[in-house]
């Protein structure tokens, strides 16, 4: 079936400039969660939603980073006046099910959004 | 300090060689853990969970220390398609989020 997927998968941003990064998690999954993975560093949490409800944004770096999930499917984080600092891969993961007490509930990745902040 | 240590490498090993990865993590009331893999230019996938009395799958076995906060990898007989970047994984808290390693980066030589 259909993975997580994520658009758009490249995006180039000018300094200053507002960016807006999709994320399409399998269908019925009820957790979703946004990573940011800087080169050379593994991913690091960004914010997490259970079905419409943003349960954790204590990894948002900064007030310029809004992420929302109205429907309780689709989600889009929101970058605005983009810093060099913010080149990074932006990952989507989401799973099944919303007991963060089960080990078993896998977080299924999306392939990406590479944003370059030049 | 970050929360999640590894040995980012990277590890050049023959064919054939078995090769073991180690991870420290510093939060005790960390739940579960996990070693995923990741491909150049990919998204993480994870590769196995890791239980306190061991698991196996094929040529790859995984361990948990509790006491000592310490998770292992270890591959044998390594093929080219193992070369990838292993990234130890625990998972804190009420939200199920994961906690990333750097990564250790494998390169298996023909």
């Amino acid at each position: 079936g259909a993975g997580v997927s994520q658009s758009p998968r490249y995006k180039v941003a000018k300094r200053g400039q507002d960016v807006a990064l999709r994320c399409d998690p399998i269908s019925g999954h009820v957790s979703l969660f946004w990573y940011q993975q800087a080169l050379g560093q593994g991913p690091e949490f960004l914010t997490y939603f259970q079905n419409e409800a943003q349960l954790d944004k204590s990894g948002l770096p900064s007030d310029r980073f809004f992420a929302e999930r109205p429907e309780g499917s689709v989600s889009t984080l929101k970058i605005q006046r983009t810093q060099q600092e913010d080149s990074a891969v932006y990952l989507c993961a989401s799973s099944s099910l919303g007991d963060p007490r089960d080990p078993t509930d896998t977080q299924y990745f999306g392939p990406g959004t590479r944003l370059t902040v030049l | 300090r970050k929360e999640v240590e590894q040995d980012p490498g990277p590890f050049n090993v023959p064919e054939g060689a078995t090769v073991a990865f180690n991870c420290t993590y510093s939060n005790s009331a960390s739940q579960s853990f996990f070693w995923y893999r990741q491909d150049c230019r990919k998204e993480p996938k994870l590769l196995m969970s890791v239980y306190s009395s061991g698991n196996e799958d094929g040529r790859f076995t995984a361990q948990l220390n509790r006491a000592s906060q310490y998770i292992s990898l270890l591959i044998r007989d390594s093929k080219l398609s193992d070369s990838a970047t292993y990234l130890c994984v625990v998972n804190r808290g009420a939200t199920n989020k994961l906690i990333f390693g750097t990564g250790t980066l494998l390169a298996v030589q023909p």
